[in-house]
């Protein structure tokens, strides 16, 4: 596609389910980010692909989220037993490389309501 | 560690200049990128910096001094369309030991007539 585009735009959910978001980025980029931004804060870095390995998990904040991408394509983001806390917008980018250099480019994201 | 300061808000006059400052503390700079971001929209990437010096396209200009931890995106001529929150992002290295951005919380700007 021309953009990268994240789905659902929206989700509500009950404390404690899980959730799953996912990311298409643009067509033939190779490196992927999942970010995070609460409330009144910067966007918190989560986790990058590389293709299909994620050399850095630093960023997820608890076992609680996991992400996964295949096909050098489409990644999910897996948030289980939500929490209150994890109300946020769940933003995802992607560049051709994972290059310090590379721009990356951002979808609209998910805004995640947790009740 | 890492830790970005930018002004929290900003208010400025259609057609004037603003400028936006950005200050860092980081363990292994390499590089600084500005975004704009519209409410409820995704952040747009608007100029990188990575040596000491003024970077400028078009009504946007972004100056970096790495020994001071500085940086500044200035608008020129500014329209209504310019606001937005503008983001400050640093690429440093994360406990891992990949390069990752690091953002501030962004400066609103409102743009008015």
């Amino acid at each position: 596609g021309a953009g990268v585009s994240q789905s659902p735009s929206n989700k509500v959910t009950e404390k404690g389910k899980d959730v799953e978001l996912r990311c298409d980025p643009i067509s033939g980029h190779t490196a992927l980010y999942w970010y995070r931004q609460r409330l009144g804060q910067g966007l918190e870095f989560l986790i990058y692909f590389q293709g299909n390995s994620a050399p850095d998990k630093s960023g997820l904040p608890s076992d609680r989220f996991s992400a996964e991408r295949t096909g050098e394509s489409v990644s999910t983001l897996t948030i289980q037993r939500t929490q209150q806390e994890d109300s946020a917008v769940y933003l995802c980018a992607s560049s051709l490389f994972a290059d310090v250099q590379e721009t990356q480019y951002f979808g609209p994201g998910t805004r995640l309501l947790v009740l | 560690g890492q830790n970005i300061d930018q002004p929290t808000e900003m208010t400025a006059t259609e057609g004037a200049i603003v400028q936006i400052n950005c200050t860092y503390q980081t363990s292994g700079f390499n590089g600084l990128f500005w975004y704009q971001q519209h409410a409820g929209e995704a952040p747009t990437f608007l100029s990188y910096n990575v040596l000491d010096g003024l970077e400028e396209k078009g009504r946007f200009s972004s100056f970096l001094s790495r020994s001071k931890g500085y940086s500044y995106l200035l608008l020129k001529e500014l329209q209504m369309k310019d606001s937005a929150s503008y983001l400050c992002a640093v690429r440093d290295r994360t406990g891992a030991g990949s390069y990752q951005l690091t953002f501030g919380k962004g400066t609103k700007l409102s743009v008015i007539p």
